[in-house]
């Protein structure tokens, strides 16, 4: 079975400063993508960074960036230089090209982030 | 692109009535979810469509849930003889393609409260 663990309910940042976001996986899979996801109090869910598990490269967008390491099946989320808008909840997910499930995300349960001034 | 819209936002019924959500995806999308996610909980999959096909349905999604996508547009999800369980944020997605790497595009919900 397929599943997602964030095992940080919440977190607290200073603001400018960096904080990672943690997020195992269980697949058996070999191909897969995994994405992360901003849900702010509005109730959108905002797309950050894809990383599929064939990348040689940990990807990133802008101040985001995911620390693969597909041997501990774990994409953390990096977000650098912090700022007030990104206090929000994120949430980690998977979708697989196999066993059917290429048709859906899977999510974990969230963390929420709180950045401070 | 006016994005993945939802409506209505918040739905407030009693037990046992019958409620009715909409979705309207992004005009190009073809590919369209249903989500539902309840308090400190991350989203979970429903059902998904192609074009108007349903292609697979949740464990979750009980014969008191329904969903179509009548000309392969927008959607609905009808909930009859609600109960206070189903009480939950609705979330609707749509995508352009399934491949491995394709974002979904979130609406931002329906609430749902069953009093």
């Amino acid at each position: 079975a397929q599943k997602i663990t964030q095992t940080q309910p919440g977190m607290f940042v200073q603001e400018k400063e960096a904080v990672t976001l943690d997020c195992t996986y269980d697949t058996s899979d070999p191909s897969y993508g995994l994405f992360w996801y901003k849900q702010p109090s509005s109730g959108e869910m905002i797309f950050l960074i894809y990383q599929g598990s064939y990348d040689q490269q940990n990807a990133t967008e802008g101040r985001y960036s995911l620390n693969f390491q597909k041997a501990r099946k774990s994409a953390n989320l990096v977000i650098s230089a912090s700022q007030l808008g990104d206090s929000a909840m994120y949430f980690c997910a998977m979708r697989s090209t196999f066993s059917g499930g290429y048709n859906k995300l899977i999510f974990g349960a969230g963390t929420r982030l709180a950045v401070h001034p | 692109d006016t994005g993945v819209s939802q409506d209505p936002r918040h739905k407030i019924t009693k037990r046992g009535q019958n409620v009715t959500f909409r979705c309207d995806p992004i005009s190009e999308h073809n590919r369209l979810y249903w989500y539902r996610q309840t308090l400190g909980q991350g989203p979970e999959f429903l059902t998904y469509f192609q074009n108007e096909a349903q292609l697979e349905k949740s464990r979750l999604l009980s014969d008191r849930f329904s969903a179509e996508r009548p000309k392969g547009s927008f959607s609905t999800l009808e909930i009859q003889r609600t109960e206070q369980g189903d009480s939950a944020m609705y979330l609707c997605a749509s995508s352009l393609g399934d491949r491995e790497n394709e974002k979904l595009f979130f609406g931002s919900g329906t609430q749902l409260s069953v009093l």
